[in-house]
């Protein structure tokens, strides 16, 4: 499937290192999500973009920093992360004209040492 | 906002019986319901949704029960086959709204 790709797939970092997630949709959506997906918990949603525009942040800590230069486009840059922060980080996206649905990507999974 | 939960956290079925899945919404305005399957290692991906303006839809094996009122939904798995075997999510969220709201998933094992 190829809808929604992520790279990399997977990512090991240090706590002081800078890395990004990418997240790139073919599928001519208009909003992207950034969700966070640990063990044992539900679906944590990060992030929301609508037409390029942030329309969600729910409360996550300022060192993950996203970017959407475009609707197809989003990034998660990661700096000075915790050991707690490791988890697989789900992109998704959706048109947002409607009552449709998200389409996910494959997730990165990130530890953090 | 929007709180929902979902049970049981596992399920074990032997093949051939059924699963059900429940899951309650707090929010009102919520009005479309998406069911995700996830298999080990591999993305969610919508196996069926429902709107609130029926109470029933049906896929094959697969259907999801709405009732408004009570604010709570369930998943059917009929004639249960070991590939089901997965973590299923149930979702609500407002139509022509941006947040979707998880709940804790169903970890579901079809015995042979």
């Amino acid at each position: 499937e190829t809808g929604v790709t992520q790279t990399p797939r997977h990512l090991v970092m240090g706590m002081t290192n800078k890395k990004s997630l990418k997240c790139e949709q073919h599928l001519g959506h208009n909003a992207m999500y950034w969700y966070k997906q640990s063990a044992k918990k539900p679906l944590e949603l990060m992030f929301v973009y609508n037409f390029k525009e942030q329309t969600e942040n729910n409360s996550v800590p300022s060192r993950f920093s996203p970017e959407c230069p475009n609707s197809s486009h989003l990034f998660l840059h990661l700096h000075t992360l915790q050991p707690e922060d490791s988890a697989l980080y789900l992109c998704a996206s959706r048109d947002s004209l409607g009552v449709n649905e998200q389409f996910f990507g494959p997730g990165t999974r990130l530890t953090v040492l | 906002g929007e709180n929902v939960e979902q049970h049981p956290s596992t399920l074990s079925v032997q093949e051939g019986d059924s699963a059900v899945i429940k899951c309650t919404y707090s929010d009102s305005a919520s009005n479309y319901f998406p069911w995700y399957k996830q298999e080990l290692g591999k993305r969610p991906q919508l196996i069926i949704d429902i709107r609130s303006n029926v109470g029933e839809k049906k896929d094959q094996r697969i259907a999801v029960t709405l009732n408004k009122t009570a604010k709570h939904f369930s998943l059917h798995i009929t004639e249960t086959q070991p590939e089901d075997s997965a973590v299923y999510f149930c979702a609500a969220s407002r139509a022509f709204g941006n947040q979707f709201y998880f709940g804790t998933g169903t970890s579901l094992t079809v015995i042979p």
